[in-house]
């Protein structure tokens, strides 16, 4: 069964450092999310994406972050400067169309780690 | 307000024996759905089922039902038959049609159940 793939599982990096945390969306998705899960709370949405552009963004997505389909297969998102709180389970997630009746379908998330 | 509601944090259940995780959600919008996800200590998450609004009829996919109670605004998974690899945390979560005005692509989330299947 298709599935949507992250890459790296885990990520540590220096704060104030720049990240990029890469996905593969499945193939014939045409939307495509990301969340971020704090160790021990809920997932939060942070953005969508369609079309090239994004879609919605939630608050906690500020200039810090950015988000790029950067080829036909890739679906990244980048934070800058990045702070200790950015330290999270990101998740990339993508549908076959929108709507609230669309399965959104979840990769298996890259551990991000701030020092 | 909590738009997802688990008011379980954590359930222990005996092998075999059926398991009923409670979601109750807020929302005014007509049009919505209702999304099970499982996340097992390795930290995926999986889909496992989901109901849509407007369904007259409550969605099931192997071992998982979904017991929707509209009036009620309740969305309870029911696990058959526990095993334990059923072990793990289990969300919630809401999608909020074009009518609702915002958060409409994103999922919003419920805290979490951690369910421990004990043999």
């Amino acid at each position: 069964e298709p599935e949507v793939t992250q890459t790296p599982s885990h990520q540590v990096t220096q704060m104030g450092q720049e990240v990029i945390l890469r996905c593969v969306p499945i193939s014939n998705h045409l939307y495509f999310y990301w969340y971020r899960q704090i160790l021990g709370q809920k997932v939060e949405f942070l953005v969508s994406f369609y079309n090239n552009e994004i879609s919605e963004k939630s608050e906690i997505f500020d200039d810090q972050f950015s988000v790029e389909r950067p080829d036909g297969s890739n679906f990244t998102l980048k934070i800058r400067s990045t702070k200790l709180e950015d330290s999270a389970m990101y998740f990339c997630a993508s549908s076959k169309r929108q709507g609230a009746f669309q399965p959104q379908h979840f990769g298996d998330g890259t551990r991000l780690s701030i020092l | 307000a909590q738009k997802i509601t688990q008011t379980q944090p954590g359930m222990f259940v005996q092998e075999k024996e059926a398991v009923t995780l409670d979601c109750t959600y807020d929302t005014s919008d007509p049009s919505y759905g209702l999304f099970w996800y499982k996340q097992p200590s390795s930290g995926e998450m999986i889909f496992l089922i989901y109901q849509g609004s407007y369904d007259q009829q409550n969605a099931t996919e192997g071992r998982y039902s979904l017991n929707f109670q509209k009036a009620r605004k309740s969305a309870n998974l029911v696990i058959s038959a526990s095993q334990l690899g059923d072990s793990a945390m289990y969300f919630c979560a809401m999608r909020e049609g074009v009518w609702s005005g915002g958060g409409a692509d994103g999922l919003t989330f419920g805290k979490g159940t951690h369910l421990i299947i004990q043999p």
